[in-house]
């Protein structure tokens, strides 16, 4: 069955970075859009990043457009998410998710805290 | 970008109970819609996607219908393990986005 596993959370200062990784099996990785999503604590879902099978069509959030990046490498079935300039209200925790929209699959999560 | 808006913010009900949940899309999204039930520390799972089409291994007392701006998830039978936070999620155009969530709480 569908597995994702993301890593790379942590405590990061303001103005810090941070990289998230997500390893995907049990799936033809390449086939599949992908995702990443974050909850703030307390709050609801929004949606960050989302790219293509090939990496030809990336799309981000206006909170993230400038400061984040998503990348894959469909050889090692992993998803990636470059954080740059993180501010207090990126502290959530990010899933990774199989799919553009629609059906998606979810990772358990991780936690990306950032705090003076 | 796309508002949804998702009805109610919360609800208290009791096992057997039938519930409803409403979203409505600010512009038409057509069956572009999935259903997500989360449950406390865990993630998401989706239960509806195309606005009707039940996932595999969903219970058939969840349902959804509706097309273009409003959308309805119906639990037909509450059971003790539905007691969860349910949000929408609109993949029409992005930015996706999703509804306030409603959370099903025991009456």
């Amino acid at each position: 069955q569908v597995q994702l596993v993301e890593s790379g959370g942590g405590s990061v200062k303001p103005g810090g970075s941070l990289r998230l990784s997500c390893a995907a099996s049990g799936f033809i990785f390449s086939d599949y859009y992908m995702s990443w999503f974050r909850q703030a604590p307390g709050k609801g879902l929004d949606w960050v990043s989302s790219i293509s099978t090939s990496n030809t069509y990336i799309n981000y959030a206006d909170s993230v457009e400038g400061r984040f990046t998503i990348s894959r490498d469909n050889a090692k079935n992993s998803l990636y998410l470059q954080m740059n300039s993180l501010r207090a209200e990126d502290t959530a925790v990010y899933f990774c998710a199989k799919g553009g929209g629609s059906r998606v699959d979810w990772g358990q999560g991780t936690l990306v805290t950032v705090s003076s | 970008d796309i508002q949804m808006t998702q009805s109610p913010a919360s609800l208290s009900a009791s096992v057997g109970d039938r519930v409803t949940i409403t979203c409505r899309a600010s512009q038409g999204i057509r069956y572009d819609l999935g259903w997500y039930q989360q449950k406390p520390g865990k993630a998401p799972k989706c239960l509806i996607s195309a606005a009707s089409s039940l996932e595999s291994g969903v219970p058939s007392r969840f349902s959804g219908s509706g097309s273009g701006t409003e959308f309805t998830l119906t639990i037909s039978s509450l059971q003790p393990e539905d007691f969860a936070t349910y949000y929408c999620l609109q993949h029409s155009t992005y930015p996706l986005t999703f509804g306030g969530g409603t959370k099903v709480e025991i009456k």
